[in-house]
């Protein structure tokens, strides 16, 4: 079983559309939930995190946690063609961190 | 904002070859970390280190890597004999601690480099 599952997409929305993105995950040690996001050719970029379960907003951005269900989800409001990028979940105990494939996003203007 | 870096942004090299990826992490930052990203797969945990050994490593992390500090501010992983399934973006990665709770354990990513075994 993988550690991180992530449905690749690609996803396309248009400008304004509430984005919802998701993963699971199966190691119940993980505490912390990273999303990264990543733009062609470049390093991921740390965007949020939550502890544990929950829910945690910044901005246009929402990051839910249900450890119960390992459910991992990210939401984005009002999306901006700015926010076209590869999404990577990243479920982790602290040291080690495993990483969904990524989830392609356009958003089309 | 400081940031990590990496040189060289794309390296092509012979099968068999040597090669050294240098980072160079946030100066305050004590953990430094290596992934790997084969083109249109998921970012790969290789290794991590702290105080100057490794804390934990892949099973990708064969004989064939090895990392090294070898001053105050480079962090290297080198492959000894390359072979094609090395092709691959190496991100390098470091962070202040590993301490759950702290916010002091994010990673942040260097925008990474191109490997490419011919």
């Amino acid at each position: 079983q993988k550690e991180v599952e992530q449905d690749p997409g690609p996803l396309s929305v248009p400008e304004g559309a509430i984005v919802s993105l998701n993963c699971t995950y199966s190691n119940s040690a993980f505490q912390y939930f990273m999303w990264y996001r990543q733009y062609s050719r470049k390093g991921p970029e740390l965007l949020m995190y939550t502890y544990s379960s929950g829910n945690k907003e910044d901005g246009r951005f929402t990051a839910q946690v249900d450890k119960s269900s390992k459910y991992i989800s990210l939401f984005i409001r009002d999306s901006q063609p700015s926010d076209s990028a590869t999404y990577l979940c990243a479920p982790n105990t602290g040291n080690q961190f495993y990483f969904g494939t990524g989830t392609s996003l356009t958003v089309i203007p | 904002e400081p940031e990590v870096t990496q040189t060289p942004s794309h390296q092509v090299t012979q099968m068999g070859q040597e090669v050294i990826l240098r980072c160079v992490p946030i100066s305050n930052h004590l953990y430094f970390y290596w992934y790997r990203q084969i083109l249109g797969q998921k970012v790969e945990f290789l290794v991590s280190f702290y105080n100057n050994e490794i804390s934990e490593k892949s099973e990708i992390f064969d004989d064939q890597f090895s990392v090294e500090r070898p001053d105050g501010s480079n962090f290297t992983l080198k492959i000894r004999s390359t072979k094609l399934e090395d092709s691959a973006m190496y991100f390098c990665a470091s962070s202040v601690t590993i301490q759950p709770g702290l916010g002091t354990d994010t990673q942040y990513f260097g925008p990474g480099t191109r490997l490419t075994v011919l």
